[in-house]
């Protein structure tokens, strides 16, 4: 089976910056997504990473190395809308997704 | 903003029940997704639909049911449920099966067996 690991909880200052890490094991690799999911709404998509770098799109970035099995989710400049819950998820050989439990990121003023 | 609808977004049944959850994708999506959110656990995915033909069971008990009449409408129907199946269920879609795109979620449906 898959085995994807990221933290329960974090907490930051508003405008602040946050890193949520997550280390991998999958059969085959197919790229790795990042989903942000705020309480009783659906996941949405942030970010995708194939090959080894960051991507970057305005406040959030996301880094992948493949090697390593890691990835992470940058978020910068906090904002208290930023509260939410953050899914990393990867697609294996068979196009299958599968997910970590989710990082709640808590905003504090 | 999103392409993918569900109804109803909140169900409550007892497990004598017979009830179906219902998804429809506006995005001219091929591939559907069932999933199963449970509180503090990761997302499962219970049912993958590929123009309109069923490609991945994982492991489901036969008290789901899904069914997808055509691309655009996926349906889960639920019968003698237990109180642990109470959780999240979102229906997601994506253009491909094999794309790279990523996948759209609807808002859920949170599910109560009583």
């Amino acid at each position: 089976g898959q085995n994807i690991d990221q933290p329960t909880e974090m907490t930051a200052t508003e405008g602040a910056i946050v890193q949520i890490n997550c280390t991998y094991q999958t059969s085959g690799f197919n790229g790795l997504f990042w989903y942000q999911q705020h309480a009783g709404e659906a996941p949405t998509f942030l970010s995708y990473n194939v090959l080894d770098g960051l991507e970057e799109k305005g406040r959030f970035s996301s880094f992948l190395s493949r090697s390593k099995g890691y990835s992470y989710l940058l978020l910068k400049e906090l904002q208290m809308k930023d509260s939410a819950s953050y899914l990393c998820a990867v697609r294996d050989r068979d196009y299958k997704l599968s997910f970590g439990a989710g990082t709640t990121v808590t905003v504090r003023a | 903003e999103t392409g993918v609808t569900q109804t109803p977004r909140h169900l409550v049944m007892g497990m004598t029940n017979k009830k179906s959850l219902k998804c429809e994708q506006h995005l001219g999506h091929n591939a559907m997704y069932w999933y199963k959110q449970s509180a503090k656990k990761p997302l499962e995915l219970m049912f993958v639909y590929n123009f309109k033909e069923q490609t991945e069971n994982n492991s489901v008990p036969s008290r789901f049911s899904p069914e997808c009449p055509n691309s655009s409408h996926l349906f889960l129907h639920l019968h003698t449920l237990q109180p642990e199946d109470s959780a999240l269920y979102l229906c997601a879609s994506s253009r491909l099966l094999e794309s790279v795109d990523t996948q759209y979620f609807g808002p859920g449906t949170r599910l109560t067996v009583l």
